[in-house]
């Protein structure tokens, strides 16, 4: 089975400044990581996904996030806020493999201070 | 990545009444998913709806309280029954994107944003 821990559900960040919301998950199995963003009274939609291969993986609107096996993390960071970045961010996790079931985080919503 | 429509947006429902959420894909789709979204919860997954099978709902669903249809590879319909206020909450749907790495990427639609009094 999976699990996913946010730490924080909300942040603030000055515009401009470091963006990092952090994401823990436990997974029995190679894990597939994902983060998804959710604009409100919209769906959510996939900001990056890694799967296999380079640990980095880059995301949509400057994001990114690194995938740590030993820390079972996967943080998203961007290194520079901008106002259109407020909104609630999920991580997500499967198992490896086609058509996994995805299990999410509790979501954390970031505030964007001008 | 498909669009997905859904409907009502929202509603406000007496406790005891039933509800049917719609979902339009605009493209045909094997998997859709249906979701609640709880304020302060993670997303729960109700059940996997696939074309031409009974859906598979997941601990703590079922499908007297949370019937599913699939009549086709573009449609589903969620049916929240004899509603409690303990079923206020968003109701998503999604659908699963194929990708080269065959992760299980999802679209979702806005959601259905159920209160009930």
């Amino acid at each position: 089975a999976q699990s996913v821990t946010q730490l924080g559900s909300h942040v603030s960040v000055s515009e401009g400044a470091l963006v990092l919301l952090r994401c823990n998950y436990s997974s029995s199995v190679p894990p597939y990581l994902f983060w998804y963003v959710q604009y409100p009274n919209q769906g959510l939609q996939l900001l990056l996904k890694y799967t296999t291969g380079a640990t980095l993986v880059k995301g949509i609107n400057g994001f990114e996030a690194e995938f740590k096996k030993s820390e079972t993390s996967f943080h998203l960071t961007k290194p520079s806020a901008h106002m259109s970045d407020a909104a609630e961010y999920f991580c997500a996790v499967s198992a490896s493999g086609g058509y996994q079931k995805v299990t999410f985080g509790t979501g954390t919503k970031l505030q964007v201070i001008p | 990545s498909a669009v997905i429509s859904q409907k009502p947006s929202r509603d406000i429902c007496q406790r005891g009444t039933s509800l049917t959420i719609q979902c339009q894909v605009d493209s045909q789709v094997t998997m859709m998913f249906w979701y609640r979204q709880q304020p302060g919860q993670s997303l729960t997954l109700i059940a996997t709806a696939n074309q031409g099978s009974e859906a598979t709902y997941e601990s703590g669903f079922v499908i007297d309280k949370f019937p599913i249809s699939r009549p086709n590879l573009t449609f589903s319909t969620l049916t929240v029954s004899n509603m409690s206020p303990e079923d206020s909450s968003i109701y998503l749907c999604s659908v699963a994107r194929d990708t080269d790495s065959g992760a299980n990427v999802l679209t979702f639609g806005a959601g259905s944003r159920l209160t009930v009094l």
